[in-house]
């Protein structure tokens, strides 16, 4: 298993406004997933963050919109730029599950976004 | 379209009921988890199948694992109030590393 902290836990942003979202994991990992959970609904993923290279992003997601980086295999960063009240969401950072163990996901706490 | 359907999408029930949870495919999976998501955190692993045909057990939670690999369920036996979350269902499909969530069922039991 993996201990995943996220920051900010939660904040309120007004429009217009950029956020960045920290995430640090307690041991190495390859890649690093952020996904988007809007109210009531299930997980979307956003991108693939991978040390040393180009987040790798999903459709409909863009890296003007949500620029990550990945500094070093235990940490990343997601920013969701020029908020809009649409941007108002839970986003979550992962990791795969330890060896053998190929699919599983643990996750951060998450951070809750109110964007007015 | 979801690649992942879930059913039902939510669900009242009384303590002490029973209930299942289905999650279906026409994809073939190498592996599917089911999650439990309570308010204010992330999702945590329940369980992981693998195999087509496989039964796994957690205390009053049974899973099972299609023998195509298409489908699963989550079966509670005697649900208590303290088994209130959104569940989800997620897996990789073969040949493939990223993982795909069903789009849950948000279970409420009641005392």
């Amino acid at each position: 298993s993996a201990v995943i902290s996220q920051k900010p836990s939660r904040d309120i942003c007004q429009r217009g406004t950029s956020l960045t979202i920290q995430c640090q994991v307690d041991s190495q990992v390859t890649m690093m997933f952020w996904y988007r959970q809007q109210p009531g609904q299930s997980l979307t993923l956003i991108a693939t963050a991978n040390q040393g290279s180009e987040a790798t992003y999903e459709s409909g997601f863009v890296i003007d919109k949500f620029p990550i980086s990945r500094p070093n295999l235990t940490f990343s960063t997601l920013t969701v730029s020029n908020m809009s009240p649409e941007d108002s969401s839970i986003y979550l950072c992962s990791v795969h599950g330890g060896q053998g163990n190929t699919g599983e996901l643990f996750f951060g706490e998450g951070s809750r976004l109110t964007v007015l | 379209t979801q690649l992942l359907e879930q059913s039902p999408q939510f669900l009242s029930i009384q303590e002490g009921e029973n209930l299942t949870v289905y999650c279906n495919s026409s994809s073939v999976f190498s592996s599917l988890q089911w999650y439990r998501q309570e308010p204010g955190e992330g999702p945590v692993l329940l369980v992981t199948v693998v195999t087509g045909g496989e039964v796994k057990k957690l205390k009053r939670l049974t899973f099972q694992f299609g023998d195509a690999r298409k489908d699963s369920s989550l079966h509670i036996t005697a649900a208590q109030t303290g088994d209130t979350g959104l569940y989800l269902c997620a897996g990789e499909r073969a040949g493939g590393f990223k993982t795909i969530f069903g789009a849950g069922t948000r279970l409420f039991v009641k005392a």
